[in-house]
């Protein structure tokens, strides 16, 4: 079982749609990071976040310590939203990657 | 301010030579990794550096890499010599200091091919 679960793998939507993509944790961390990687691009970092909920224009990340477990939710999606998304688990310097959730937005 | 700069953005190399991979960091960052991303094993830390140390190569997947970071505003991965399994994405990222409390700030990444 890898220590960073993400779901689902794959996500198509219509533009406008509300996304969310999830991410579960088995291991002990100290921050939990969501990254953004577009075709053939480099990597972004969108939010890092040790508790509660950060909000950045259309995206907010929540994440629930107890639980283990954190959402990265897009409102009124757009085409240009198109990209992976990694969720990135952090424990002292170390980073622990997910697969990445791959979303697709139609016009 | 500039970000992490890699170079080459692209190299094709025949297998059996030595490439050489390049990454300036931000200034001021006290960490430096260096990752790979396939499409069949996602991204993978090969390893980091702070204060220009290198603190952890496990992630280095045999002896035909190396890493080096001779001071705090470059480093170099070197792959002597390179095989066809090596194709892949290689970011270099960096970072004020550990993932506890700061992002990683990544490169746009050397896409390597080796033939």
């Amino acid at each position: 079982k890898n220590e960073v679960e993400q779901s689902p793998q794959n996500l198509t939507a219509q533009e406008g749609e509300f996304i969310t993509i999830n991410c579960s944790y088995s291991v002990g961390i100290s921050a939990l990071h969501w990254l953004q990687q577009h075709p053939g691009g480099g990597i972004v970092s969108l939010f890092m976040l040790s508790s509660g909920k950060k909000k950045h224009g259309r995206l907010i990340a929540t994440i629930n310590i107890q639980e283990k477990h954190s959402s990265l939710h897009i409102t009124a999606s757009h085409p240009r939203d198109s990209a992976v998304y990694i969720c990135a688990v952090g424990d002292t310097d170390k980073l622990i990657f997910g697969t990445g959730t791959r979303l697709q937005v139609f016009p | 301010d500039a970000g992490v700069i890699q170079s080459p953005r692209h190299e094709v190399t025949e297998m059996g030579q030595e490439v050489t991979l390049r990454c300036k960091p931000i200034s001021g960052h006290d960490y430096l990794f260096w990752y790979r991303q396939t499409m069949m094993r996602g991204l993978e830390l090969l390893i980091y550096f702070n204060n220009n140390v290198p603190i952890d190569d496990s992630g280095m997947p045999e002896d035909r890499f190396s890493a080096k970071m001779p001071n705090a505003s470059f480093s170099t991965l070197k792959i002597q010599p390179s095989e066809p399994r090596d194709s892949a994405v290689y970011f270099c990222a960096s970072s004020l200091s550990g993932v506890g409390n700061q992002p990683q700030h990544f490169g746009d990444g050397t896409r390597l091919s080796i033939l």
